[in-house]
């Protein structure tokens, strides 16, 4: 309904375990991003891009990587996930730089154990 | 670095009151101040916004207001009703991809 997607809507994954979360949008925006979002923080940005294999670093990128080959897809991976990655990670997509607001996604609930 | 405080962090009004959420942010780049609003387990969504050159924005209950000299900016809803009990994020955008978010406001409206 709000033309973005995100898959698993829940996780839970073993320390140092690879993990890949999905995002996927049919609105054709050129803007995705990664968010996490936790108690006291509100939302911190992960990654974003701008294109496709347009890429760049956020507030909080350390032991995260993303891969968009496509216009509707960007991938977030934990290389090596760690209890402190246990997060909310939402998705999101705008018409801009941040400037027209985000359309965000379902959310995906990661449990580090 | 930026930052932008939001208070209170929890809210609790009377059905029919009006409640008020304020936000202070520190980069005088900022041009473009979201509200969204999250319920439970919910995506936030974008409810309001307002631009630098406004003062001041309305849409039915809810209204935001911005002051640039002292940099900060509310969010007030009047004749609260059950459904808007939520968690309220105000944001900053400081342009170059960079929206800085406040921790959040969680509102209970007591029917």
């Amino acid at each position: 309904d709000a033309g973005i997607t995100q898959s698993p809507r829940h996780k839970v994954t073993e320390t140092g375990t690879p993990v890949t979360l999905r995002c996927h949008q049919t609105e054709n925006h050129r803007y995705m991003y990664w968010y996490r979002q936790d108690p006291g923080h509100g939302l911190r940005l992960i990654h974003y891009s701008y294109g496709v294999k347009d890429t760049d670093k956020g507030e909080v990128s350390d032991g995260y990587s993303v891969s968009r080959s496509k216009t509707e897809d960007f991938l977030l991976t934990l290389e090596s996930a760690t209890s402190s990655q246990t997060s909310v990670y939402f998705c999101a997509i705008s018409e801009g730089t941040g400037e027209y607001g985000y359309t965000f996604g379902s959310g995906t609930r990661l449990t580090v154990v | 670095g930026e930052n932008v405080e939001q208070h209170p962090s929890t809210l609790s009004v009377q059905e029919g009151d009006s409640a008020v959420i304020k936000c202070t942010y520190s980069d005088s780049a900022s041009n473009y101040f979201p509200w969204y609003k999250q319920e439970l387990g919910k995506r936030p969504q974008l409810i309001i916004d307002i631009r630098s050159n406004v003062g001041e924005k309305k849409d039915q209950r809810i209204a935001v207001t911005l002051n640039k000299t002292a940099k900060h900016f509310s969010l007030h809803i009047t004749e609260t009703q059950p459904e808007d009990s939520a968690v309220y994020f105000c944001a900053a955008d400081l342009g170059g991809f960079k929206t800085i978010f406040g921790a959040g406001t969680r509102l209970f409206v007591k029917a």
